[in-house]
């Protein structure tokens, strides 16, 4: 298996332009997460989905993030309009989410290191 | 999900066991022990856990103490490639559909 794929691994963007960002899990996975780390805040959860549908997005900023899952192989965080301080690494990771399993690992992506000037 | 607590860095010659130890006082019954670890520039990898018992596999064993308030990751034969933030994370059983919780972990430098 390829693993968690993240797209693009690298972007840097001027201030107040769109930027989304892109995940593809694990086939076969159906609990998707997305993570922001940064040197201040270390990893912390922005939102994850199970089968699809959004569960918790207490973690996304403000409403200039949103995050989509329109199948269960596909998703986006999308930042509009970016700002500096959202510049930070951005992972994607991915479990089967088997209930009562104990070893339920998540799968990170490589990451997407955003840069906003 | 209980607190942990690790020392900030570590180091660890080559070739030497690199013993990483988390307390984890208020863990419950229902609470087993994850480890992941950070490679600069990677995502975070799982490692090994455990409930009670210690455990082994390819990559570490984990020793867990017989009250379960702390345990210790060991990688018996560190090398460069083992140079990484390692978080223990304390989980339910049937939290696998759910975030993980990272603290600050430890950053091990593995030394030639």
């Amino acid at each position: 298996d390829a693993g968690v794929i993240q797209s693009p691994r690298h972007e840097v963007t001027e201030m107040g332009q769109e930027v989304t960002l892109r995940c593809k899990p694990i086939s076969g996975h159906n609990s998707l997460f997305w993570y922001r780390q940064t040197m201040m805040r270390g990893l912390e959860l922005l939102i994850y989905f199970n089968n699809n549908v959004p569960i918790d997005d207490s973690g996304m900023p403000e409403d200039r993030f949103s995050a989509k899952m329109p199948n269960a192989s596909f998703s986006t965080l999308k930042i509009q309009p970016s700002e500096p301080r959202d510049s930070a690494v951005y992972f994607c990771a991915s479990t089967k989410g088997l209930a009562g399993e104990a070893k339920n690992i998540q799968y990170f992506g490589a990451g997407t290191r955003l840069s906003v000037l | 999900d209980a607190k942990t607590t690790q020392p900030t860095s570590m180091d660890c010659a080559e070739g030497r066991a690199a013993n990483l130890p988390c307390n984890h006082s208020t863990i419950s019954g229902n609470e087993y022990v994850y480890w992941y670890r950070q490679i600069h520039s990677q995502g975070p990898q799982y490692i090994i856990h455990g409930l009670k018992n210690n455990e082994t596999n390819e990559m570490a064993s984990l020793i867990i103490t017989e009250d379960r308030k702390s345990s210790t990751l060991i990688l018996p034969h560190a090398t460069l490639r083992d140079t990484a933030v390692y978080y223990c994370i304390v989980r339910y059983r049937n939290s696998g559909n759910t975030p993980l919780v990272f603290g600050k972990g430890t950053r091990l430098s593995v030394i030639a």
